[in-house]
């Protein structure tokens, strides 16, 4: 089935640091990636997407691109803030899941000023 | 518009005991789910329905009812809690059924079972 792994955290880093988070997965198919955020105490919310190979999905300073030949989606920023301390997961919706979506189990990031 | 909403925000309940967690969605969504969040496992979906009327299982179903009876509302049900579904749930709710789309959330219910 499909499955998607993400990098061990906690990830702990200084403000203006760059950050890259690993997401790798399986999938028959072609898949949607999705990143989506948690900050403390809410609920999840969508950081950005790609929905085929080759496409860069960015938002907020975040961009991944969709990897298909290494199966990858891995997240990066250029300078992190403080604002960015949450828990990201990556998560994949299969060709014909229905929407469903396979989540990594995520990592939490804490920027320290 | 509200987006997803679910309540309660928190919930302590005994072992055998049933409780409903709300979910309702005024973005006319045709799918929605519920996932339960639990450490160092992502989140892992419990039930997820089409369309008012239908409702099929996800990865983690058992203990869990779903009922849709109108497209704005999808409670999930507890009918004898266990410390095993001591969790954090989610409701999410997407326009159609495509996997391209986004998926939106709400704001979740914690809930811990004595």
């Amino acid at each position: 089935g499909d499955s998607v792994t993400q990098m061990e955290g906690p990830v702990t880093l200084s403000e203006e640091a760059f950050l890259t988070i690993n997401c790798t997965y399986t999938a028959t198919g072609y898949p949607s990636l999705f990143w989506y955020v948690q900050y403390p105490g809410e609920g999840l919310q969508l950081l950005l997407k790609a929905t085929k190979a080759d496409d860069k999905g960015s938002n907020k300073g975040f961009e991944a691109t969709y990897r298909k030949e290494t199966t990858s989606f891995h997240l990066e920023k250029g300078s992190v803030q403080v604002s960015d301390s949450a828990v990201y997961f990556c998560a994949l919706a299969g060709g014909t899941s229905y929407g469903k979506l396979t989540f990594g189990q995520g990592t939490i990031l804490t920027v320290h000023p | 518009n509200a987006g997803v909403t679910q309540t309660p925000k928190f919930q302590v309940l005994k072992t055998g005991q049933s409780m409903t967690l709300q979910c309702a969605q005024d973005m006319n969504h045709e799918y929605m789910s519920w996932y339960r969040q639990d450490p160092g496992m992502g989140l892992r979906l419990i039930h997820y329905s089409v369309g008012a009327g239908i409702t099929d299982q996800g990865e983690v179903p058992n203990g869990y009812n779903v009922s849709r009876s109108t497209t704005e509302d999808f409670p999930l049900r507890l009918l004898s809690a266990a410390p095993s579904q001591t969790s954090v749930y989610f409701c999410a709710s997407t326009p159609t059924l495509t996997s391209t789309d986004t998926q939106y959330f709400g704001p979740g219910t914690r809930l811990t079972v004595l």
